[in-house]
């Protein structure tokens, strides 16, 4: 059973086109990140939640935005998006006291045109 | 900058083979360094992960080890399968950057039949 769901799998998206990808969790962990990988590279840090806790990552263009409405949903907000945007975006969820071993979703793979 | 990296790119290892993915970091004050897995289409998963005050940790059929002298991290995976073809990332985790979870560059493993 999948434990971290993203949806939608494929998000085409109009060039300044607001879209939202959305996340949810059933393993009740604290710690939730969003990742943006692009073709062949490692995923990059946006942001990530303790609780209701945002940390946002000092690179992190401000077009990225992101809510955490309760402990099980995570949205991931791109105001502006541009074709650089374009990428997987990876939800991810660990627990306090073990955060080294992250459960990632399948991804949000987003296309920009 | 990210403060882990990887020397090859490309690894290919006939099935059967132990394979060995290296790794070199520059943040010494890491306190865990990671081993991700990510298979095609898929977000990255947890393979083992290693406290920066040991030297060596062995999973199943895994086994990671810390040079903190020449700040070199591998990952060894005995008798290589098929289902091992992946790319593998190496990642860290500092107590005093929080949940945080960074990842290096990755190697894309081959298995040969």
């Amino acid at each position: 059973d999948a434990m971290v769901i993203q949806n939608p799998r494929y998000q085409v998206t109009q060039f300044g086109k607001p879209v939202t990808l959305s996340c949810s969790q059933t393993l009740n962990h604290n710690v939730m990140y969003w990742y943006q990988q692009k073709s062949s590279q490692a995923p990059k840090l946006l942001f990530h939640y303790y609780d209701k806790d945002f940390n946002n990552e000092a690179d992190t263009p401000d077009n990225f935005q992101s809510r955490r409405p309760n402990t099980s949903f995570c949205f991931l907000d791109i105001r502006s998006p541009g074709l650089g945007d374009a990428a997987m975006y990876l939800c991810a969820t660990s627990r306090v006291g073990v955060v080294t071993e992250a459960f990632f979703g399948q991804g949000t793979r987003l296309t920009v045109v | 900058g990210e403060s882990v990296g990887l020397h090859l790119p490309t690894l290919s290892v006939q099935e059967g083979d132990n394979s060995i993915i290296n790794c070199a970091y520059s943040n010494s004050a890491s306190d865990y360094f990671i081993w991700y897995k990510q298979e095609s289409g898929k977000g990255p998963q947890f393979i083992i992960d290693i406290r920066s005050n040991m030297d060596k940790r062995q999973g199943q059929r895994v086994t990671v080890l810390l040079n903190k002298t020449v700040k070199h991290l591998s990952l060894q995976i005995a008798a290589t399968q098929p289902g091992d073809s992946a790319v593998y990332f190496c990642a860290e985790n500092s107590e005093n950057r929080d949940d945080k979870i960074i990842f290096g560059k990755g190697t894309r493993l081959h298995i040969l039949p």
